[in-house]
């Protein structure tokens, strides 16, 4: 089955610096990869996903890049906030079950 | 529109009860699906149904059964309960084949402990 890999596991950014958060996967047939947040508590809630027919989806701040050839793929998080504080999790999708990563915990620093 | 509906939102349960989590979703998704989240483990899958009718093991099925009651509901059974399956559980629906719905809507939660 898919392996879904994330790093780091931790993360600490000074407000208003950007985050990066890794993942990579391993089955070429996932071709959607959606990206969660999580807050304390809270249930995980989609963020931003792309599809592989496309190399980078941008949403105000976030974006997502895609590498079908390398299998990775990346949230990029800009000017970040205090409320973007949470634990992010990617996912691959290869058929109808969703492969998750381990979560990032962000923290922003203000 | 409420979305996915997890009831209850906690339970303490007693080595060896049962009982039963329920879900609810009223967007007309097709798939289903049951995980449990522990602290440093992510996002497991228990079980999964593709569709009305079917049934699926995911990563970790051991101790649990689930039943497909009609497209909207799905829920999981603890026959008997080990502190093992001490969690946080997640229902989610998606579907494919609809536009926008690609991605899982998770429901808000069960914090499940067994004593």
């Amino acid at each position: 089955g898919e392996n879904v890999e994330q790093h780091p596991s931790t993360l600490s950014v000074q407000e208003g610096d950007s985050a990066v958060i890794k993942c990579t996967y391993s089955d070429s047939a996932s071709n959607y990869f959606p990206w969660y947040k999580q807050e304390l508590g809270k249930r995980p809630q989609l963020i931003i996903d792309i599809r592989s027919n496309v190399g980078e989806k941008k949403d105000q701040r976030i974006a997502v890049t895609l590498n079908k050839t390398a299998k990775h793929f990346s949230l990029h998080i800009t000017e970040t906030q205090p409320e973007d504080s949470a634990v992010y999790f990617c996912a691959a999708r290869p058929g109808t079950q969703f492969y998750f990563g381990t979560g990032t915990s962000l923290t922003v620093i203000p | 529109n409420a979305g996915v509906t997890q009831t209850p939102k906690f339970q303490v349960l007693k080595t060896g009860q049962s009982m039963t989590l329920q879900c609810a979703q009223d967007m007309n998704h097709n798939s289903m699906y049951w995980y449990r989240q522990d602290p440093g483990m992510g996002l497991r899958l228990i079980y999964y149904s593709a569709s009305e009718g079917t049934t699926d093991k995911g990563e970790v099925p051991n101790g649990y059964n689930v039943s497909r009651l009609n497209k909207r509901e799905f829920s999981l059974r603890l026959e008997s309960a080990a502190p093992s399956q001490t969690s946080v559980y997640f229902c989610a629906s998606s579907d494919p084949a609809l536009q926008g719905a690609w991605g899982y809507t998770f429901g808000s939660g069960t914090r499940l402990t067994v004593v």
